[in-house]
């Protein structure tokens, strides 16, 4: 059964760096696509950014120069380095596996961790 | 942006049907068949329930369907049950940048 548990989300100050993790069960990250998807309070949800199999980065460009998508296969986890944050970085974050073929589609969610960003 | 657009709320009566629309643009859902949909109940993470416009994940309830026309897509929800109840969300994968954009989300309410 596939698995997603985040974990490190918090309150940080503006500015402040965080980094969020995924633990994945059931499944190998480094053999899958993988996301990061917020969604600020009573908001829609927004793409942040994906790992593909090969180890190739995308971000969204409102995070592109901050934040950071990584992996750890020997941990089989998954992580997002989040620095100089901002008030609009709040947002609950989850990770998320996608279906094969590169379209996008989020077929499996962690549970989601709560990041608020004071300024 | 608002790239792609939903009613912020549909209501229906147990057993009945509702539709749910998602309108974009050329660029984000007209041109692509590369649509899904998620369910959201409070508190939780989504779960997709369609994707590529009308194919269901295993395990998702053939209640569930999903068309498309045009710059607007639907999701269809048959025989309304009580745990129906949820929020909806559209998306679209586009080459564009970003690649991936949702709606703002449909409060479907069971009556």
């Amino acid at each position: 059964e596939v698995q997603l548990v985040e974990s490190g989300g918090g309150l940080i100050q503006s500015g402040g760096s965080l980094r969020l993790s995924c633990a994945a069960s059931g499944f190998t990250v480094r053999g899958n696509y993988m996301s990061w998807v917020r969604q600020a309070p009573g908001m829609r949800l927004e793409w942040v950014s994906i790992i593909y199999n090969d180890g190739t980065t995308y971000y969204a460009d409102s995070v592109k120069g901050r934040f950071t998508i990584s992996r750890d296969n020997s941990k089989n986890t998954l992580y997002l380095q989040m620095n100089r944050l901002r008030a609009e970085d709040t947002a609950v974050y989850y990770c998320a596996t996608l279906l094969p073929g590169g379209f996008y589609y989020f077929d499996h969610w962690g549970q989601g961790t709560l990041v608020t960003v004071s300024s | 942006q608002s790239a792609l657009t939903q009613p912020a709320s549909v209501s229906g009566s147990p057993g009945q049907s509702i539709t749910i629309s998602c309108t974009g643009t050329s660029s984000y859902l007209g041109d692509y068949n590369y649509v899904s949909w998620y369910q959201q109940h409070p508190g939780k993470a989504p779960k997709l329930i369609i994707y590529g416009v009308s194919n269901r994940p295993s395990g998702v309830s053939n209640r569930f369907s999903g068309s498309k026309s045009g710059n607007t897509a639907s999701l269809s929800i048959s025989g309304l049950q009580a745990e129906d109840e949820a929020h909806y969300y559209c998306s679209s994968y586009t080459t564009s940048s970003p690649p991936v954009v949702f709606g703002g989300g449909t409060k479907l309410t069971v009556l």
